[in-house]
């Protein structure tokens, strides 16, 4: 299996532009969340699903973050407009079983 | 709720000594897993182990073995013969799960501990 994939791995953009990170999950895997990391507030969970529907979304940020889950191997997370404090690396993870595996996660800095 | 504390912000250890990062941890969950994973400099998550609550024997995998002590509420993880590679950052995470065992999904994040193993 590829592990779960995302990309782009790495963003540059300017402040005000709109960003969109994807995922693709391990295959047969049933949840999917999608983290922020940053030196200042560690690993933080923005929101998960469950079989595509949004469970938790209590640490999203603000409105101008949103989350999509169309299908079962697909997932986006979009910033709008973007901001120079969303610089950060975003992780999906995706959980088959007990285990919850990462992706290599998006470096995202806004300029 | 659920709370991870690791307390010790960095170990450091010699190459080939065995270490202990150590977690407790803080639930009314009936259930509950708890994990390990190694962050290194590169920045990827890498799953290391996995604890059930109700599992009766202590993890291993490989190297790493969990000690895990319910009654204390801490799952430590242990590493035998520290490698350089080992080198990163560790978290420990848990989830819980209902009275009838259905997982709620979400993993909690402790703060983390940075190990360097030296030469």
């Amino acid at each position: 299996d590829a592990g779960v994939i995302q990309s782009p791995r790495h963003e540059v953009t300017e402040m005000g532009q709109e960003v969109t990170l994807r995922c693709k999950p391990i295959s047969g895997h049933d949840y999917l969340f999608w983290y922020r990391q940053t030196m200042m507030r560690g690993l933080e969970l923005l929101i998960y699903f469950n079989n595509n529907v949004p469970i938790d979304d209590s640490g999203m940020p603000e409105d101008r973050f949103s989350a999509k889950m169309p299908n079962a191997s697909f997932s986006t997370l979009k910033i709008q407009p973007s901001e120079p404090r969303d610089s950060a690396v975003y992780f999906c993870a995706s959980t088959g079983g007990n285990t919850q595996y990462f992706g290599p996660g998006t470096r995202l800095t806004v300029l | 709720a659920q709370k991870i504390t690791q307390t010790q912000p960095g170990m450091f250890v010699q190459e080939k000594e065995a270490v202990t990062l150590d977690c407790t941890y803080d639930t009314s969950d009936p259930s509950y897993g708890l994990f390990w994973y190694k962050q290194p400099s590169s920045g990827e998550m890498i799953f290391l182990i996995y604890q059930g609550s109700y599992d009766q024997q202590n993890a291993t995998e490989g190297r790493y073995s969990l000690n895990f002590q319910k009654a204390r509420k801490s799952a430590n993880l242990v590493i035998s013969a520290s490698q350089l590679g080992d080198s990163a950052m560790y978290f420990c995470a848990m989830r819980g799960s209902n009275a009838g065992g259905t997982s709620y999904g979400k993993l909690t994040f402790g703060q983390g501990t940075i190990l360097t193993v030296h030469p």
